[in-house]
């Protein structure tokens, strides 16, 4: 079973941040945070990953809650190609697969 | 440079019969593992490929077996098909133990 819990979907506007919450209460010290998001018809792609301190890269920002019980992927500024299903993975220290959750499904309004 | 790709894209085979699909990984990846995505559903872990060797198998039957090559391309083989294994086959690669992984487009299978 998933390691993580996420809302099914949520919304947002066009050009507005975007908040992806993920909970993940029984990760472990070795555990990696990993967020992919999969387009329709697409495989997923990777977006970012963590482990303790915040992340940022081109496509967004992970907060990561001192615990690290629970984290939130950040898109700074939606647009249209955004709209996707958004997945919260563990990965366990050099683990070579992923244990997939149902994923939030995130819609952009014009 | 190509990613992860995967052959065919779509297929419609009949209950019963026996279907093939193929993976190239990234260049430079080594490993390769194979995941099932019914409709509306996150990817399941089918099995794991490394050094032409099945090295970890998620709970799958017998039927779905797989093959990796000396180049590290891939084979995903499922026999006797059911209705039920109507979904996305994605398969995934990597190099390094915990580089990130890349997933290639997958390919539609429906099973009539």
């Amino acid at each position: 079973d998933a390691k993580t819990t996420q809302p099914n979907s949520m919304e947002s506007n066009e050009e507005e941040p975007v908040h992806l919450p993920c909970n993940h209460s029984t990760i472990s010290g070795t555990d990696y945070i990993h967020w992919y998001r999969q387009l329709p018809s697409q495989g997923p792609e990777y977006v970012i990953h963590g482990l303790t301190s915040n992340v940022n890269n081109r496509m967004a920002s992970l907060a990561i809650a001192e615990d690290r019980k629970s984290s939130t992927l950040i898109l700074h500024r939606a647009t249209l190609r955004d709209a996707a299903v958004y997945y919260c993975i563990l990965r366990e220290n050099y683990g070579q697969n992923f244990v997939f959750g149902p994923g939030t499904r995130l819609s952009v309004l014009p | 440079d190509a990613g992860v790709t995967q052959s065919p894209t779509h297929l419609i085979k009949t209950r019963g019969q026996q279907v093939t699909l193929r993976c190239s990984p990234k260049s430079g990846h080594d490993t390769v593992s194979w995941y099932q995505q019914a409709l509306g559903q996150g990817p399941q872990f089918i099995f794991q490929y490394y050094e032409e060797e099945e090295r970890q198998r998620g709970n799958f039957p017998d039927r779905f077996s797989g093959h990796q090559f000396p180049n590290y391309s891939s084979e995903l083989n499922v026999n006797a098909l059911l209705l039920g294994d109507s979904a996305l086959y994605l398969c995934a690669s990597y190099g390094r133990p915990g580089n990130t992984i890349y997933f290639g487009e997958g390919s539609w299978l429906t099973v009539v």
